[in-house]
């Protein structure tokens, strides 16, 4: 059973404070690592990395996956207050004929909290 | 605006009632899916659509039921089966060859007593 687990579940920073979200997982034929980010309702995507491409970059928020130590993580600098969200990981798995059902697993999210 | 709209936003059923929300697409994409998200938790799959006419059970399909007649709908169905319906539905869109990349719409709250 494909799995994702996202630490911490919940972070409260300032303005201006860096911080960074970790998402570990295990699934069977791996084929994309997917960063969404949720504000009220509807998840917004970030980023897909896979394994031709294991760092992105979309102004102060970057990603890196590690496919040895089934990781990822997700940075924020310069955090504003707008970048309080829920913050979704989830894998995608690769089905037997080498294409994608886009079948996600998602981890339980991060609440990021940024105050001013 | 191209984009994916769910309705209604706020549902309120009886126990035993079947319940069907509306999940629509202008995004011209091939794939559809229904997610489930509980307070503190992520978002589990329901169903999925790859194609018009064929849908796949998610990892909870259990008391759910969908159709895919047209490329733009896909409209899920929660039986009286369903042992614990009260939930936030999120239905999202993608295209077949970027699965990974979805759009959500902005989701159905359903509160069954």
């Amino acid at each position: 059973e494909d799995k994702v687990v996202q630490s911490p579940l919940s972070l409260v920073v300032h303005e201006g404070d860096t911080v960074t979200l970790n998402c570990s997982y295990e699934v069977t034929n791996f084929r994309s690592l997917l960063w969404y980010k949720q504000e009220k309702k509807a998840p917004t995507f970030l980023f897909m990395l896979t394994s031709s491409g294991i760092e992105k970059k979309s102004g102060r928020l970057s990603s890196i996956l590690d496919k040895k130590e089934l990781f990822s993580i997700l940075n924020i600098t310069a955090t504003q207050t707008g970048d309080s969200a829920v913050y979704l990981c989830a894998v995608e798995a690769e089905s037997r004929g080498g294409t994608s059902y886009g079948k996600l697993t998602f981890g339980q999210g991060t609440i990021l909290t940024v105050h001013p | 605006d191209g984009g994916i709209t769910q309705s209604p936003k706020y549902l309120f059923r009886k126990e035993g009632q079947n319940v069907t929300l509306s999940c629509e697409q202008n995004l011209n994409h091939d794939a559809m899916y229904w997610y489930r998200q509980d307070p503190g938790q992520g978002l589990r799959l329901i169903y999925y659509s790859q194609i018009v006419n064929d849908f796949q059970k998610g990892d909870i399909a259990e008391g759910y039921s969908v159709s895919r007649e047209k490329k733009e709908s896909f409209p899920l169905t929660v039986t009286s089966a369903q042992k614990n319906p009260t939930a936030f539905y999120l239905c999202a869109s993608s295209h077949t060859w970027r699965a990974g990349e979805q759009y959500f719409g902005p989701g159905t709250r359903l509160t069954v007593t």
